[in-house]
């Protein structure tokens, strides 16, 4: 069964530094991805990035970038230039294979990330 | 293109009422998940509706809990009686047309604003 662990409860980082979110998975499917969502105080849910297992480079997109080390079952997001907007939970998710399709993610616990002035 | 809408965005009942939280997928899309958040906790999937149909309700936790998609668009998820252990914030999400086969596809599930029950 697939599962996601976020080993970091809260973290904290200085504005426009970089900061990197751990997240570790586990899965026996040959083939899956991995996604990155944001969850701000106001509650919603947000997508960030997405990697799939056999993308050849580790996927960007703008400020976020995901560190992805396959043989570590590593998915580790990197945020570069922090901002105050940026202080949220963060969560890591891996989808679930049922029936010959992927339906569920299966969710890490997050990671609180405050940004400091 | 309009997201995918929940209501109401906050309820608070009483232990024991009856509690029916609506979602509103974006238009077109044939998935559509329930997930919830219980306080401190990570989120859990509850179910996956394709089109009218339950494809995986593995994650209801009990039977006082139903989930409806009439016609295959809106979906409703009905608590009832409602329980303490029942607060936390109750996400739809959606997504279009699974890709059968091959390499992992990419769908991104849209996630809604969630709904905040609380159960007093």
């Amino acid at each position: 069964a697939q599962k996601i662990t976020q080993t970091q409860p809260g973290m904290f980082v200085q504005e426009k530094e970089a900061v990197t979110l751990d997240c570790t998975y586990d899965t026996s499917d040959p083939s899956y991805g991995l996604f990155w969502y944001k969850q701000p105080s106001s509650g919603e849910m947000i997508f960030l990035i997405y990697q799939g297992s056999y993308d050849q480079q580790n996927a960007t997109e703008g400020r976020y970038s995901l560190n992805f080390q396959k043989a570590r079952k590593s998915a580790n997001l990197v945020i570069s230039a922090s901002q105050l907007g940026d202080s949220a939970m963060y969560f890591c998710a891996i989808p679930y294979m049922f029936s010959g399709g992927y339906n569920k993610l299966i969710f890490g616990a997050g990671t609180r990330l405050a940004v400091h002035p | 293109e309009a997201g995918v809408t929940q209501f109401p965005s906050h309820s608070v009942i009483e232990k024991g009422q009856t509690v029916t939280l609506r979602c509103d997928p974006i238009s077109g899309h044939d998935n559509l998940y329930w997930y919830r958040r219980v306080m401190g906790k990570e989120i859990k999937f509850l179910l996956h509706f394709v089109k009218e149909s339950k494809q995986d309700e593995s994650g209801m936790p009990n039977n006082r809990f139903l989930a409806e998609r009439t016609g295959g668009t809106y979906s409703t998820l009905k608590v009832q009686p409602a329980e303490l252990e029942d607060s936390g914030v109750y996400f739809c999400a959606s997504s279009q047309e699974e890709v059968a086969g091959g390499f992992p596809s990419y769908n991104e599930q849209f996630f809604g604003p969630g709904t905040r029950l609380t159960v007093l």
